[in-house]
């Protein structure tokens, strides 16, 4: 299964854009890349998440290297609620004969947020 | 919608005791998974199921078992629980059709 590689920790100030990076080297052509985030003493939420073009919502922003290998989510402006462990994973589409069913987490990167 | 619900939140068991951790989801989701998280671990991948009569193992499968007789149900068994079981976790749900996981709130569990 590919693989993603994320910084154990991050720091930020509120009402700054933070950017945290995803590095996934391995990722075939039927990865998708979805990020996750787990508040304190919560089940992990969904974020976002995308193939190969930019996208947006309401949360964040995921922005995709061109030859796939890595990612950034984009937070535009940190609140202190922000604050959490951001997963980056991969989940195959299943289109290929891949497991699309077995996704697994890494320990992510705890986002801290300074008022 | 309740989305993914697990009962009980906590629970302390002793050392050979066995439970059951229930997990429910009203979303008709094929795709249903445990995990367990452990003091600063992501999330570890227990057991799985694709749908009704099919589960499968994950990543740390000693020691659990689970069945999934109907598609909202799948219920996480600890047959004798043993202090390495000492853990929060959570079951999951989703859907083929846009991969977005749902996570329950999480069950506590302490052995002692």
């Amino acid at each position: 299964d590919a693989k993603t590689t994320q910084p154990n920790s991050m720091e930020s100030n509120e009402e700054e854009p933070v950017h945290l990076p995803c590095n996934h080297s391995t990722i075939s052509g039927t990865d998708y890349i979805h990020w996750y985030r787990q508040l304190p003493s919560q089940g992990p939420e969904y974020v976002i998440h995308g193939l190969t073009s930019n996208v947006n919502n309401r949360m964040a922003s995921l922005a995709i290297a061109e030859d796939r290998k890595s990612s950034t989510l984009i937070l535009h402006r940190a609140t202190l609620r922000d604050a959490a462990v951001y997963y980056c994973i991969l989940r195959d589409d299943g289109s290929s004969g891949g497991s699309n069913y077995k996704l697994t987490f890494g320990k992510g990167t705890l986002l801290t947020v300074n008022p | 919608n309740a989305g993914v619900t697990q009962t009980p939140k906590f629970q302390v068991l002793k050392t050979g005791q066995s439970m059951t951790l229930q997990c429910a989801q009203d979303m008709n989701h094929e795709y249903m998974s445990w995990y367990r998280q452990d003091p600063g671990m992501g999330l570890r991948l227990i057991h799985y199921s694709v749908g009704a009569g099919i589960t499968d193992q994950g990543e740390v499968p000693n020691g659990y078992n689970v069945s999934r007789s109907t598609t909202e149900d799948f219920p996480l068994r600890l047959l004798s629980a043993a202090p390495s079981q000492t853990s929060v976790y959570f079951c999951a749900s989703w859907t083929a059709n846009t991969g977005e996981l749902f996570f329950g709130e999480g069950s506590r569990l302490t052995v002692l």
